[in-house]
């Protein structure tokens, strides 16, 4: 069965410094995966995803197959980063599968 | 353009009742996704309409349904409410389904059984 599992339910960081998100997944095939953000009072967007390999508003993520993991890292957090963070699997376009979601805290 | 709608944005329905929920996608959208958000389980899928068909349902019972409408809005309905539907409901839609990957997200419908 395909799970997403994120072990941060409460992520705090302070400003400037390093933030990492967890994601690890479970599916046997070639997985496509993604992360999404829910900012105050806004809806749920998507942040970024595996396959274009860009970096959105300083973050980043790696899929990395051996290890089942999409972990999202920024160098400096910022205040603004605040929010909750979903990280999604969706085998071969099918049925996304969420993680249960890290709410990431951004002290000043 | 505008984005997803949902209506009504609150819905307050005792047990037993049914309900139904409509959302509107982005113009031009033709797959609309249907979610259920609870603190106790997250988002979880239930189903995705692609040009009026189902093509992909999550792991709920038959009390939930829905379809799609020639112009891609789609409504959601669930029968004989129980307490543990309660719950935020959202929508998405893409242009092409879930293989075009990039989601757009409504506002969601709060759902409260008593």
């Amino acid at each position: 069965a395909q799970r997403v599992t994120q072990p941060e339910k409460l992520l705090s960081v302070f400003k400037g410094a390093p933030v990492e998100l967890k994601c690890n997944y479970s599916y046997s095939g070639s997985p496509e995966l993604f992360w999404y953000v829910q900012y105050s009072r806004q809806r749920l967007q998507l942040l970024l995803r595996h396959i274009s390999r860009e970096s959105i508003k300083g973050f980043t993520a790696d899929l990395n197959k051996g290890e089942t993991s999409f972990h999202l890292k920024k160098p400096f957090a910022q205040e603004e980063d605040s929010a909750m963070y979903y990280c999604a699997l969706s085998p071969q376009g099918q049925n996304f599968v969420f993680g249960p979601g890290t709410r990431l805290s951004v002290l000043p | 353009k505008a984005g997803v709608t949902q209506t009504p944005r609150y819905l307050i329905k005792t047990r037993g009742q049914q309900v139904t929920l409509s959302c509107s996608p982005i113009s031009g959208h033709r797959s609309v996704s249907w979610y259920q958000q609870t603190p106790g389980q997250g988002l979880q899928f239930l189903f995705e309409y692609f040009s009026e068909t189902q093509r992909n349902k999550g792991n709920f019972p038959g009390r939930f349904s829905g379809r799609q409408f020639s112009n891609s809005r789609s409504e959601m309905n669930v029968s004989t409410l129980e307490l543990g539907d309660s719950a935020l409901y959202l929508c998405a839609s893409s242009s092409t389904g879930l293989r075009s990957y990039e989601q757009y997200f409504g506002p969601g419908t709060r759902l409260t059984v008593t």
